[in-house]
């Protein structure tokens, strides 16, 4: 299996545009995280999906941000519009229960 | 409030020495606690996993261990080789299994 593929791998973007990072998870988990890292905050759970089903959206930062499964094998994180404080690493990280695989990471970089 | 920290915060260590992290944590209810390693540019990799019963678990020259009555862990590493260098975090489950609450890490660096 090639493992949790996202893209892409760099974004870099103005103020005020969208952005749309993409995940593939691994064949067979039932469970889809996006996280952020950042220098200060470290990793924050963004959402939880669970079959395609968003369980936790508690970290999603504002209404900017926003994400979709619509099938096993994709998912979307969204950000409209983007501003500098986006700027960060967000991993997705696909599982099954005690164990989360993370994917390479989006760095983002809004200017 | 649920807290993982970590120490030291960054080390710098020879090749083919030891060393160990350390990971204090306060979080509950607990379920499991975990060592990722995360090589710069890439996700975290799981090397080990351990729920409350467990008091060590080792992965090749890593070896966690987990004292839940004092809520430390820590990992050791043996003969550290340069492909070592990464930052470890120390990462604990509370309650449902997806909720991890992320240490900040510790940062080794490995010097020839």
């Amino acid at each position: 299996d090639a493992g949790v593929i996202q893209s892409p791998r760099h974004e870099v973007t103005e103020m005020g545009q969208e952005v749309t990072l993409r995940c593939k998870p691994i064949s067979g988990h039932n469970s889809l995280f996006w996280y952020r890292q950042t220098m200060m905050r470290g990793l924050e759970l963004l959402i939880y999906f669970n079959n395609n089903v968003p369980i936790d959206d508690s970290g999603m930062p504002e209404d900017r941000f926003s994400a979709k499964m619509p099938n096993a094998s994709f998912s979307t994180l969204k950000i409209q519009p983007s501003e500098p404080r986006d700027s960060a690493v967000y991993f997705c990280a696909s599982g099954e229960l005690y164990e989360q695989y993370f994917g390479p990471g989006t760095r983002l970089t809004v200017t | 409030k649920n807290q993982v920290e970590q120490s030291p915060q960054s080390l710098i260590i020879l090749e083919g020495k030891n060393c160990t992290l350390q990971c204090n944590y306060t979080v509950s209810p607990f379920s499991n606690l975990r060592w990722y390693k995360q090589d710069t540019g890439r996700g975290p990799v799981s090397l080990t996993i351990m729920t409350f019963s467990e008091n060590t678990k080792s992965n090749g020259r890593y070896t966690a261990t987990l004292d839940a009555d004092t809520k430390q862990s820590s990992l050791h590493i043996t003969a550290s080789q340069l492909s070592d260098s990464a930052s470890y975090i120390c990462v604990v489950s509370a309650g449902s299994s997806y909720k991890l609450i992320f240490g900040s890490g510790t940062r080794l660096l490995v010097r020839p």
